[in-house]
């Protein structure tokens, strides 16, 4: 079975700083993985995804995640985040072959001081 | 216009009472979900449905049921609810002919489900 840990469930900063969001995941099998991005009162929104090919991703909103198979972990940054940016984060992971099924992480909460 | 849509938004109900919660979807997708989410545990997984004749238990399929009546609906039923079911819930969809992409999950925007 696959699990998801993110390791910080809210993460403070101040406007303008840098950001890294941590996700580690554990399988047996080869997975894809996800960031999702929950705003005040809303759904889920892709952030961004590995599939395959090159380990760092860019997503929207200036954001980006590396896949780092040996440590089994899929990180998320942001060279320096807004206001906007204030929102839950969701790491997530699926087998390649099966179900289609998400695994989240416990989310982390992401504020933004100015 | 949204692709994914879940009504009610808000409901507020009573221990012991049935209640449906509805979802419904303009993107052709056959693959559906029904998550839970609670603060501190992310979304957990209740049932899933590959079709209208496919339906599986998700994680924590307990107290819940789910009809899937077309491609483009799949409810929820809360056949006696109780107050540990005070969640947010989503519904969400997939496609498999999108190959690994296909393992991406589109969201509705939630139904805030309190029971007293």
């Amino acid at each position: 079975a696959q699990s998801v840990t993110q390791l910080d469930s809210q993460v403070p900063v101040f406007e303008e700083a840098p950001v890294e969001l941590r996700c580690n995941y554990s399988s047996s099998v080869s997975v894809y993985l996800f960031w999702y991005v929950q705003y005040p009162n809303q759904g889920l929104q892709l952030l961004l995804k590995y599939l395959s090919g090159s380990t760092l991703v860019k997503g929207i909103n200036g954001f980006e995640a590396e896949f780092n198979k040996s440590q089994t972990s899929f990180h998320l940054r942001k060279p320096s985040v807004h206001i906007s940016d204030t929102a839950e984060y969701f790491c997530a992971v699926s087998i390649i072959q099966g179900a289609q099924k998400l695994v989240f992480g416990q989310g982390t909460r992401l504020t933004i001081n100015p | 216009d949204a692709d994914v849509t879940q009504t009610p938004r808000n409901r507020i109900t009573k221990t012991g009472k049935r209640i449906m919660l509805e979802c419904s979807q303009t993107k052709g997708h056959d693959r559906m979900y029904w998550y839970r989410q609670d603060p501190g545990l992310g979304l957990r997984l209740i049932y899933y449905s590959f079709d209208v004749k496919d339906i599986n238990k998700g994680e924590i399929s307990d107290g819940y049921s789910v009809s899937r009546q077309a491609q483009a609906k799949f409810s929820l039923s809360l056949e006696s609810a109780i107050p540990n079911q005070t969640a947010l819930y989503f519904c969400a969809t997939s496609d498999p002919r999108l190959g690994g992409r296909g393992n991406e999950q589109f969201f509705g925007p939630g139904t805030r489900l309190t029971v007293l």
